[in-house]
């Protein structure tokens, strides 16, 4: 069983370019959770997703952020206009039954 | 609201010393209890969880034991090896179903 999945490992942006990140849970898992991690700080919850609906955004911005986790394919995270406060590494976790997280490699963003 | 606080790196220990990582919550109901831990350059990885007061989790010499009356959940090895150099996090899982992680405490072992 493939652990989390995530793509690109690195990204490298312009100020106001889009990032897309994707997340693809262990299979059987249809929780998905999406953390920011900024250099020398603790996990920042973002989005916590169900297969086809947002359970709970709270954590995430009200501008330029979206997250979705369609019936088929991975989760994405969307970072629209991105600016150099949207970098940092970007971690998706996944779980079968909203118990234990499993955590990917992470998305490594740098905004030029 | 539920939270985690955990001690305040960085720690700085010889291997064979002894560890522990203070971790204190607050939640209501029964939360579950965990420890993470982060190699350089990676995600998190599961190192234990207990789900339930007076669990005790243990993995790879790594034990914690969770402890309703004081509400804490602290990390503990008898003995460290240089390759325990990581960051550890301590997290909750709330009613809500969601996760609430300690800011981590870095861990260094020399030889």
């Amino acid at each position: 069983n493939a652990g989390v999945m995530q793509n690109p490992r690195h990204l490298v942006r312009r100020r106001g370019q889009e990032a897309r990140l994707r997340c693809s849970p262990m299979k059987g898992h249809s929780h998905v959770y999406w953390y920011r991690q900024l250099p020398e700080e603790g996990l920042k919850f973002m989005v916590y997703l169900q297969k086809e609906n947002i359970i709970d955004e709270s954590g995430m911005p009200k501008e330029r952020f979206s997250a979705e986790f369609p019936k088929e394919g991975p989760s994405i995270l969307r970072i629209q206009q991105v600016v150099r406060g949207d970098s940092a590494a970007y971690f998706c976790a996944s779980s079968p039954q909203a118990d234990t997280q499993y955590f990917g490699p992470g998305t490594r963003l740098t905004v030029l | 609201g539920d939270s985690v606080t955990q001690m305040e790196g960085p720690v700085t220990l010889s291997e064979e010393a002894f560890l522990t990582i203070n971790c204190t919550y607050t939640a209501t109901g029964y939360p579950s209890l965990f420890w993470y831990v982060q190699y350089p350059g990676e995600g998190l990885q599961l190192l234990l969880k207990a789900t339930k007061a007076d669990d005790k989790g243990s993995n790879k010499g790594f034990e914690a034991t969770y402890r309703k009356e004081t509400t804490s959940f602290h990390l503990e090895k008898g003995s460290v090896q240089v390759s325990d150099s990581a960051v550890y996090f301590c997290a909750l899982r709330g009613t809500g179903n969601q996760f609430y992680f300690g800011t981590g405490t870095s861990l260094t072992v020399i030889p």
